[in-house]
Parts: structure tokens; C-alpha cells; sequence
């Protein structure tokens, strides 16, 4: 079955470590995104890629990175930088002109 | 600035009952879309219901329907014979455009709880 893949589902990581959230789809979707959520609030958009090797900054990108370097995989990694990583980060993905996202089951990071 | 405005943190319903989810939502674009996704405690994000702004009919889908009131700047989500398993977290969205594209942004969301 398509669908979009995370990994891993529960993700620890001490302060000052940088780590790398997976997410792969099988649904040949052009479109790529990365949202976090925190408790209470809705999701916000870190970063979306529209084509390979490409790839925007969104609302809340400071701390973090992505790439794009095959159509099935947008990783993020949440850097030492990020001051507050401690989150549940969903992935998506949309084909153009399909309505509506296809999400990921999420990562939840925590900071110990 | 884009916005969405969910303002029922929660809700309760009792089953085979209808309920209405409000969504209030703020842009100066002439074309967008709205959306609404559910949330089950796994945490996967699930697509329910699309409106175009438009659309001059409200979106259906099965139990779920829009109910679109562009002058008010409004798109309820309602939900027909409530069943325990739509107890989860109910999210508006809204992209500019009307395909759903690029930073799509979210409400806060409603815990929406069924009671049998």
C-alpha cells in the first residue's frame, strides 16, 4: 500500500546532539513538507520541497535542515541550534492539482 | 497575514448525534482552499473534506460535510450520527490557492469527544 513512512516514532536525543527524522513516501508525490506540533496548538510548517534539489524555507525553519535529494525522501535534521526541539514533527506530501495532504504517523522527539 | 480560528478547545457529543465544529479563517487572497483533517490519539493526520473558495456548493464527504460561509469568512465542519471512533483532535486549514499547495497553515484544533 502508498503511504508515507517515519521513522522512528519516539526519538530521545541530549542537548547540543543534532539528529536526522526519516521520512519516505511511495506515493510519487512531487511535494514534500515538515510540520511540528506542539501540545495545544496547531501545526506549523518548517520546511516544504515542491521538486528534487529544491526546497523553502517555512514559518519556523531556524534550528533545522532538510534535503531533497531523491523524490521519495525529504529527512529533516533538528539541529543543536534548534533552541526548543522537543515536539511531535508530522511529514506530508501532495501531488499538484490533488487536493489535501497525505500525512505520516509523526516522530516525537524529546530532549533529555 | 493568513489565519485560522478554531475557538472550542473541546467538545462533547453524544453518539448518533450531529455536532458542528467551528472554523473562522482571515486572508486577502481572492482564491484559497479550505480544509479539515482528524487527528486520532496515533497522531497520524487524516484528510476529511475540501472546499474551494470558489465552490459555490458546500463539500460533502459521507458523514462530513462544510458548511462554507465565504461573506463570514466561515467553514464549520459538521458531522452527522456522531460515532465513537470520531472522538479525536479535528483540525481547519486553510492554503493559498485552491489545490491544497504550498504552506498550508492549521487552527489549534478541537478535541471533539463522543459519548456513548
Amino acid at each position: 500500500d502508498g503511504g508515507i513512512t517515519q521513522s522512528p516514532k519516539y526519538l530521545f536525543r541530549k542537548e547540543g546532539q543534532n539528529v536526522t527524522l526519516s521520512c519516505e513516501q511511495n506515493l510519487n508525490h512531487d511535494a514534500m513538507y515538515w510540520y511540528r506540533q506542539d501540545p495545544g496548538q496547531g501545526l506549523r510548517l518548517i520546511y516544504y520541497s515542491q521538486i528534487v534539489n529544491d526546497f523553502q524555507k517555512g514559518d519556523i525553519a531556524e534550528g533545522y535542515s532538510v534535503s531533497r535529494e531523491k523524490k521519495e525522501s525529504f529527512p529533516l535534521t533538528v539541529t543543536s541550534a534548534q533552541k526548543n526541539p522537543t515536539a511531535f514533527y508530522l511529514c506530508a506530501s501532495s501531488r499538484q492539482g490533488v487536493y489535501g495532504y497525505t500525512f505520516g504517523s509523526g516522530t516525537r522527539l524529546t530532549v533529555v | 497575514a493568513q489565519k485560522i480560528t478554531q475557538t472550542q478547545p473541546g467538545m462533547f457529543v453524544q453518539e448518533k448525534e450531529a455536532v458542528t465544529l467551528d472554523c473562522t479563517y482571515d486572508t486577502s487572497d481572492q482564491s484559497y482552499g479550505l480544509f479539515w483533517y482528524k487527528q486520532p490519539s496515533s497522531g497520524e493526520m487524516i484528510f476529511l473534506i475540501y472546499q474551494g473558495s470558489y465552490d459555490e456548493q458546500n463539500a460533502t464527504e459521507g458523514r462530513y460535510s462544510l458548511n462554507f460561509q465565504k461573506a463570514r469568512k466561515s467553514a464549520n465542519l459538521v458531522i452527522s450520527a456522531s460515532q465513537l471512533g470520531d472522538s479525536a483532535m479535528y483540525f481547519c486549514a486553510m492554503s493559498p490557492g485552491e489545490t491544497g499547495g504550498f504552506k498550508t497553515i492549521f487552527g489549534a484544533g478541537t478535541r471533539l469527544f463522543v459519548k456513548a
